[in-house]
């Protein structure tokens, strides 16, 4: 089956705006994680989901990102009143429960915050 | 909190060198270490974890609990071997992985 996917590949916004990022994961993978990945940063965590749990949010670095799935499939990044160090390469992984170690990187979104 | 260090940010070597990259990390408890490999132009992927204690296109991890380390190694460097290497944690009851900052490894011809 497909893979990971995510859109838009690329997003230019302005600063103050508002984005949404779109995460679909391999059909059967219960765990979905979102990380950013930024020049000389590695990737950085950001949230996880997994089941019906309350998602791991100890990884968003504001109050103005936010995230969502919804039916245990599709995820949404919303990152709200955009700022220039928000641009990065935004990742989303999903996995099975119980190999979280072994995830599946989708191709990942490069925000630019102009 | 976990941490994990890989302090070289670039590596060159010439085709058919051997090649170590360095990974450590800070965790008290016991860990799963992973190293992930993004090739130009390509995605993320697992390239392999320490708990298979497997050899993956000629690589191969130790994990050292005693140094604290997870090297990754060949010994005899490709040129399709130039990627991202990023050395991975991940908690014994968590999901969640710690990335390191990545080595990009250039095999020189």
């Amino acid at each position: 089956g497909a893979g990971v996917s995510q859109s838009p590949s690329n997003k230019v916004t302005e600063k103050g705006k508002d984005v949404e990022l779109r995460c679909d994961p391999i059909s059967g993978h219960t765990a979905l994680y979102w990380y950013r990945q930024s020049l000389g940063q590695g990737l950085e965590f950001l949230i996880y989901f997994q089941g019906n749990s309350a998602p791991d949010k100890s990884g968003l670095p504001s109050d103005r990102f936010s995230a969502e799935r919804t039916g245990g499939s599709v995820s949404t990044l919303t990152i709200q009143r955009t700022q220039q160090e928000d641009s990065a390469v935004y990742l989303c992984a999903s996995s099975y429960p119980g190999l979280a170690g072994y995830q599946f990187f989708g191709p990942g979104t490069r925000l630019t915050v102009l | 909190a976990q941490r994990v260090t890989q302090p070289e940010k670039l590596l060159s070597v010439f085709k058919g060198a051997p090649v170590e990259l360095k990974c450590n990390y800070s965790y008290s408890g016991s860990p799963e270490l992973f190293w992930y490999v993004q090739y130009s132009r390509q995605r993320l992927q697992l390239l392999l974890r320490h708990i298979s204690r497997e050899s993956i296109k000629g690589f191969t991890a130790d994990l050292n609990k005693g140094e604290t380390s997870f090297h990754l190694k060949k010994p005899f460097a490709q040129e399709e071997d130039s990627a991202m290497y990023y050395c991975a944690l991940k908690e014994t009851s968590g999901s969640r992985l710690t990335f390191g900052e990545g080595t990009q490894l250039t095999v020189n011809p």
